[in-house]
């Protein structure tokens, strides 16, 4: 079955550091990599995603990609700021597959 | 254009007390798919409709049920409420079911605490 391993928060950077969100994936078939994120009281909003190998997804600074060697998708910022304080979910989608597989989520809290 | 919908925000109930929270997609998505957010078990997919008919159900009792009107609005049904249902429960709505790529958009989701 389709499972995603998340890297464990939460996490703490001063502002300015660079971020990165481990993500890995078991999956049958050629799944989409997706990032969600979720700030406080809220849903979740798609950050960014790719649907094939070499795909990278970016949005907003934020990068991902899609490597299908090591079944990654890890999640990188350069230059965090205290608004990137929310949590993070990768997750993964599969042709014939209604669902979604979360990852676990991954807590990040900027400090000024 | 207006995101997902769910009401109600915040809902109290007690032990062994029925509830029925509904969930308002984007206009013009015809699949609706309901999730289970707790701190232990993360998120969990509950089922996902398209067009009336559920096309796919996770590992919850059969106490969970849900089910789409002619307009795609969905509600989902906890019978017999137990302490660990409580939980925030998000629906999500994207264009058309089963394709891997579809972006699928939250609503705030609703917080139920069962006392």
């Amino acid at each position: 079955g389709n499972s995603v391993t998340q890297m464990e928060g939460p996490v703490t950077l001063s502002e300015e550091a660079f971020l990165t969100i481990n993500c890995t994936y078991t999956a049958t078939g050629y799944p989409s990599l997706f990032w969600y994120v979720q700030y406080p009281g809220e849903g979740l909003q798609l950050l960014l995603k790719a649907t094939k190998a070499d795909d990278k997804g970016s949005n907003k600074g934020f990068e991902a990609t899609y490597r299908k060697e090591t079944t990654s998708f890890h999640l990188e910022k350069g230059s965090v700021q205290v608004s990137d304080s929310a949590v993070y979910f990768c997750a993964l989608g599969t042709v014939g597959n209604e669902k979604l597989t979360f990852g676990t989520g991954t807590r990040l809290t900027i400090i000024p | 254009k207006a995101g997902v919908t769910q009401t109600p925000r915040y809902l109290i109930k007690t032990r062994g007390q029925q509830v029925t929270l509904s969930c308002s997609p984007i206009s013009g998505h015809r699949s609706v798919s309901w999730y289970q957010q707790t701190p232990g078990q993360g998120l969990q997919f509950l089922f996902e409709y398209f067009s009336e008919t559920q096309r796919n159900k996770g590992n919850f009792p059969g106490r969970f049920s849900g089910r789409q009107f002619s307009n795609s609005r969905s509600e989902m049904n906890v019978s017999t409420l137990e302490l660990g249902d409580s939980a925030l429960y998000l629906c999500a709505s994207s264009i058309i079911q089963g394709a891997a790529d579809t972006e699928a958009f939250f609503g705030q989701g609703t917080r139920l605490t069962v006392v």
